[in-house]
C-alpha cells in the first residue's frame, strides 16, 4: 500500500536555525506532490506543492522544497525559522487514482 | 478564496449515538473528502466522492458512512458512536490540483 513517512516527529529549533524536515513516499507512478501546515488552533493550509517541471518548489512564507524522484523524497527547507513558523508540518502524495495521502506529522518548536 | 465549513467546531457524543457530521463546500468541486487526524498517525483517509451519490472508501472506512445527495455538501455518519472514533474530524474539496480543508470538528466520544 501506499504510505508517506515522516522521519522526524517532534523538531526544536532556535530562531535563525536552518529547518529541513524528511519526507519520504512509496509509490513508483506518476505523484503530486504536497506540503501542508497546521499552525495550533488553525486549519491546514498549503505551503507548497509539486506536480512537474523545476524539482525545487518555493512556496509561501520562505518555505522550498525539493523533489528527488530517485530517492522517493520532497524534504522540506527553510534557511532560517521564525519563531512564527511553530506549527504542524505535513506533507502529502496524491496518486494517480486522486486519493491524497498523509504522513505522521512533524511538530516544529521554534524557541525564541 | 474557497471555503469549505464545518457545521461543528466541538461535538460531544454518548457511545451509541448516530452522529453526523456535515462539510459544505462554496466552490463547486467534484471531489469531497473525510479524514481524521490523531497526534502521531497524521491524517488518515476515511471516505471520499468524486460526484453526487458517489463515494469510495478510503483507507479506514470501518464504523463510518457518507452521504453526497447534492454537490456542495458530503456529511460523515458514524453509525454508532465509540469511544475509538474520538478525534478530529476534517473534511477537505477538491478541483484536480489541490485541496481545501475545513477547521475540523473535534469529537469527543463518553
Amino acid at each position: 500500500a501506499q504510505s508517506v513517512s515522516q522521519h522526524n516527529h517532534h523538531v526544536i529549533l532556535s530562531e535563525a536555525a536552518s529547518l529541513e524536515l524528511g519526507c519520504n513516499y512509496s509509490y513508483g507512478g506518476t505523484v503530486n506532490l504536497f506540503w501542508y501546515v497546521q499552525y495550533p488552533g488553525q486549519h491546514l493550509q498549503l505551503l507548497l506543492k509539486y506536480f512537474s517541471g523545476d524539482p525545487l518548489v518555493k512556496g509561501i512564507k520562505g518555505f522550498e522544497a525539493e523533489f528527488i524522484k530517485s530517492k522517493f523524497s520532497f524534504n522540506l527547507r527553510k534557511p532560517s525559522v521564525q519563531w512564527s513558523d511553530t506549527a504542524e508540518y505535513f506533507c502529502a502524495v496524491k496518486n494517480q487514482g486522486g486519493k491524497l495521502i498523509f504522513g505522521q506529522g512533524t511538530e516544529l518548536s521554534v524557541k525564541p | 478564496d474557497v471555503k469549505v465549513t464545518q457545521s461543528s467546531r466541538y461535538l460531544v457524543k454518548r457511545t451509541g449515538e448516530k452522529v453526523f457530521l456535515e462539510c459544505v463546500q462554496d466552490m463547486d468541486h467534484e471531489n469531497m473528502f473525510w479524514y481524521r487526524q490523531d497526534p502521531g498517525l497524521g491524517l488518515r483517509l476515511i471516505y471520499f466522492s468524486y460526484d453526487v451519490k458517489m463515494k469510495e472508501k478510503g483507507d479506514i472506512p470501518e464504523g463510518y458512512s457518507v452521504s453526497r445527495e447534492k454537490k456542495e455538501r458530503f456529511s460523515l455518519i458514524l453509525e454508532s458512536a465509540s469511544t475509538n472514533q474520538t478525534s478530529m474530524y476534517l473534511c477537505a474539496s477538491s478541483p484536480t490540483d489541490g485541496y481545501t480543508f475545513g477547521s475540523g470538528t473535534r469529537l469527543t466520544v463518553v
